[in-house]
């Protein structure tokens, strides 16, 4: 069983629509970071969390430490944020330093 | 202040030639970490390395992959007698101190012929 599972793997979406993408790890973790990769493109950081909730734009990310659970929403989603939503654990003891374990990524299209 | 910066950008080897993947944190970042993504496969840790010291290799093959990150200068993946087995996107990224926010680069494509 991976340590960082996402969920849906694929989802497909008309334009507007409200979308949620979940992220489960089953480590302790010291931080999670929400990424995006666009078809062979680099990889943009979205979002670093240790706790709570934050919020840029259309984008809106929220973790909860004791369920080990965190999330990722995009309101009124656009075509252009058709991409990869990559979520990544940094684990904790923090002697680990910056290495990140990640999941699998989910696939977002977004239809006009 | 320049992002991470990778060259090449896209790099085609033959079977047992030689890949060297390029690297240049961020300004001011002393911390670079390497990750492979093979195809259609998520992003895994390589190794992660501090100005001139290998901090954890635990994610480097055994044989043919070296990494450094000397003094001066980019850090460098590389790649002895590649195989096909090794066409994979690689990225770096580089962090300001431990446990502050990596940076990813655009990444190589490497493709091996």
């Amino acid at each position: 069983k991976n340590e960082v599972e996402q969920s849906p793997q694929n989802l497909t979406a008309q334009e507007g629509e409200f979308i949620t993408i979940n992220c489960s790890y089953s480590v302790g973790i010291s931080a999670l970071h929400w990424l995006q990769q666009h078809p062979g493109g680099g990889i943009v950081s979205l979002f670093m969390l240790s706790s709570g909730k934050k919020k840029h734009g259309r984008l809106i990310a929220t973790i909860n430490i004791q369920e080990k659970h965190s999330s990722l929403h995009i309101t009124a989603s656009h075509p252009r944020d058709s991409a990869v939503y990559i979520c990544a654990v940094r684990r904790a003891p923090e002697t680990s330093g910056s290495r990140l374990t990640f999941g699998e990524g989910t696939q977002l299209t977004v239809n006009p | 202040n320049a992002g991470v910066m990778q060259n090449p950008r896209h790099l085609v080897r033959r079977r047992g030639q030689e890949a060297r993947l390029r690297c240049s944190p961020m300004k001011g970042h002393s911390h670079v970490y390497w990750y492979r993504q093979l195809p259609e496969e998520g992003l895994k840790f390589m190794v992660y390395l501090q100005k001139e010291n290998i901090i954890d290799e635990s994610g480097m093959p055994k044989e043919r992959f070296s990494a450094e990150f000397p003094k001066e200068g980019p850090s460098i993946l590389r790649i002895q007698q590649v195989v096909r087995g090794d066409s994979a996107a690689y990225f770096c990224a580089s962090s300001f101190a431990l446990n502050t926010e990596a940076f990813f680069g655009q990444g190589t494509r490497l493709t091996v012929v």
